[in-house]
């Protein structure tokens, strides 16, 4: 069965540092994976996703992501972090035909 | 601008009061999910539904049923609110093969 974990619940952060969230999945079998981010009182919008081909994913406001196959891996990482970047992200892996598994989230503080 | 809406942001019930909450999508997706989210749990899936009038339970149907007599529309019943169904709801919606859900913006529902 196919599970996500993100290993951090929180990471703090100041403004213009770069920030790594990472992620790992378990699954026997091919999979799709995504970011998701939820600002505050806000439902959840898509950041990136990976489906094939290039392992290096480019998704709105500078965020990116690589797709580790060996390390079943799909960190998501940007270079320099703005306050506006402050939210709860969501990795998740697909379950089957149609349907998602979700990690638990990292809140992503920025600090000026 | 594709859009998926849920009727209420913010509501209070009372224990075992019947409580309703509507999702309507706007893109003609043939899935729609129901979803819980809980600090340090992420999102769980309740219910799912890949057409009208069809229905699959999720991870925690418990307490929950559904109802889909339209596409555009998904509604999530709770027939007894109980203080530990206190959440987030969100609902989201695909189109049939994609794993890429779009998401409403989420009912915050508390149980007193």
């Amino acid at each position: 069965a196919q599970s996500v974990t993100q290993l951090d619940s929180q990471v703090p952060v100041f403004e213009e540092a770069p920030v790594e969230l990472r992620c790992n999945y378990s699954s026997s079998v091919s999979v799709y994976l995504f970011w998701y981010v939820q600002y505050p009182n806000q439902g959840l919008q898509l950041l990136l996703k990976y489906l094939s081909g290039s392992t290096l994913v480019k998704g709105i406001n500078g965020f990116e992501a690589e797709f580790n196959k060996s390390q079943t891996s799909f960190h998501l990482r940007k270079p320099s972090v703005h306050i506006s970047d402050t939210a709860e992200y969501f990795c998740a892996v697909s379950r089957g035909t149609d349907k998602l598994i979700f990690g638990t989230g990292t809140r992503l503080q920025v600090f000026p | 601008d594709v859009k998926v809406t849920q009727s209420s942001r913010y509501l209070v019930k009372r224990t075992g009061e019947k409580v309703f909450l509507e999702c309507v999508q706007d893109m003609d997706h043939e899935n729609m999910f129901w979803y819980r989210q809980d600090p340090g749990l992420g999102l769980r899936l309740i219910y799912f539904s890949y057409d009208v009038k069809m229905k699959e339970k999720g991870d925690i149907p418990e307490g929950y049923s559904v109802s889909r007599e339209k596409k555009e529309r998904f509604s999530l019943i709770l027939e007894s609110a109980s203080t530990n169904q206190t959440s987030m709801y969100l609902c989201a919606s695909s189109l049939h093969g994609s794993n890429e859900q779009f998401f409403g913006p989420g009912t915050r529902l508390t149980v007193l």
